[in-house]
Parts: structure tokens; C-alpha cells; sequence
């Protein structure tokens, strides 16, 4: 089993530029999540999939967008970045809600300059 | 709203000295208190989940406790592998599927 993987590992972009970070898992976990981390300010939840079909907002949401693509895959993407999204971001899965162990990917480093 | 706090920010400690990470929380409802390690440049390594106040688990030289307001990270005896950033995170009964994390504890141990 591979886990959580992510893809880029790193990206460079020029502001209003847009990309999309690819998420995938192969243990059958139900709900999905995407976190950013930044210095001094801890990871934050940008949106989650309780499971495949539906997507909510977590806590920093503005200026993402989110696709459950199947079972397996969770992208994020940002439409037009901007330097305050320069971070880096965290997929992770857990088997079906909140009192499971989330697994996390091995993240995906973006600088928006 | 569902709140974690860690402390200290910072630990160094030297090879063999005993010490404890602390996690202070506020949550309606907890359905789960989780403790991870960070390495740099990597995700989140799960170590253990809490349910319960009274609850310990233990691994190798690390064992966590939780009382109803607080959790905390014993390490015995560490090695300079033990340095880390420990993360602890909630899960609270209304806020379904986000973890609240703190903003953890940078652990150096020198040999």
C-alpha cells in the first residue's frame, strides 16, 4: 500500500496563475481532507469529503475549489493564486468520520510569487 | 469552537532526559484526541489516538495520558531520532469531520 500520495511535491507559480494539486488513496477510506500548514499558524482544514459525492468548506476555504473525483482521488484547485496562498499543503484520509485516524500525504510545497 | 494549545513551543533536551509535551484543549463533545509526529519536509505520522479521560497508550519510549482538559506526550529516556514537531489535534462532536490542531512542539534531543 502506498497510503496517501500527492502530486506535485513542488510547484512555483506567478499570481493569477491556476493549478491542481492531485490527491490519491489506496485504503479504501471514505472521507478525505485537505490541509494547509504555514508557519506559526498550525494546519488548517480547507475543505473535506465526508464521501465520494460530496464536498464541504472547513476553515479557510476562500479561494479554492475542490473535486472528489472518485472513491480514491481528492483534488484541490486554485483558480487564480495569490501570494498568501503560498504554503504547504496536506492531503489526508481517514476510514469513514472524526474519530478515526486521519492518514496524511507526504504534502505538496507551493510558492505563489 | 474547538481549541488546542500546545506547550511548550519549543524543547530541547539531551539524550536520556525525561520530559512531557503538553496539550490543553476546549471542545464540545470529544470524539477523539490524536497525537502525531512531523518530521521536516514530511506529513504527519500518526502516533496515537485518546478517546477517553483516564485513557494511556504507549510506543517504544513515548506514551500519552488524557484527562478531560489536557493531554500529555511523555518521553522516556529519548534519542537525538526522537526530535520531531509533535502535533496534537481534536475532534469534537460538532464539528464533524475536522481535526483542530495546536501549533505543536519542535522537540530537539542532542546526543
Amino acid at each position: 500500500n502506498a497510503g496517501v500520495t500527492q502530486t506535485p511535491k513542488f510547484q512555483v507559480l506567478k499570481t493569477g496563475q491556476s493549478m491542481t494539486l492531485q490527491c490519491a488513496q489506496d485504503m479504501n477510506h471514505n472521507s478525505m481532507y485537505w490541509y494547509r500548514q504555514d508557519p506559526g499558524m498550525g494546519l488548517r482544514l480547507i475543505y473535506y469529503s465526508a464521501s465520494e459525492g460530496t464536498t464541504d468548506k472547513g476553515e479557510v476555504p476562500n479561494g479554492y475549489n475542490v473535486s472528489r473525483l472518485n472513491k480514491r482521488e481528492f483534488s484541490l484547485r486554485l483558480e487564480s493564486a495569490a501570494p498568501s496562498q503560498t504554503s504547504v499543503y496536506f492531503c489526508a484520509s481517514t476510514l469513514t468520520g472524526p474519530s478515526d485516524t486521519q492518514y496524511f500525504g507526504p504534502g505538496t510545497r507551493l510558492t505563489v510569487l | 469552537e474547538d481549541q488546542v494549545t500546545q506547550s511548550p513551543e519549543a524543547l530541547r533536551l539531551q539524550e536520556g532526559e525525561s520530559s512531557s509535551l503538553n496539550c490543553s484543549y476546549t471542545v464540545s463533545g470529544l470524539r477523539g484526541l490524536f497525537w502525531y509526529r512531523q518530521d521536516p519536509g514530511k506529513g504527519p505520522e500518526f502516533l496515537f489516538t485518546l478517546y477517553s479521560a483516564g485513557e494511556e497508550k504507549e510506543k517504544e519510549r513515548l506514551k500519552a495520558t488524557l484527562t478531560k482538559k489536557e493531554s500529555f506526550l511523555h518521553i522516556t529516556a529519548p534519542k537525538p531520532e526522537d526530535s520531531a514537531t509533535y502535533l496534537c489535534a481534536v475532534a469534537g462532536g460538532t464539528s464533524y469531520g475536522k481535526l483542530t490542531f495546536g501549533q505543536g512542539t519542535i522537540l530537539t534531543v542532542h546526543p
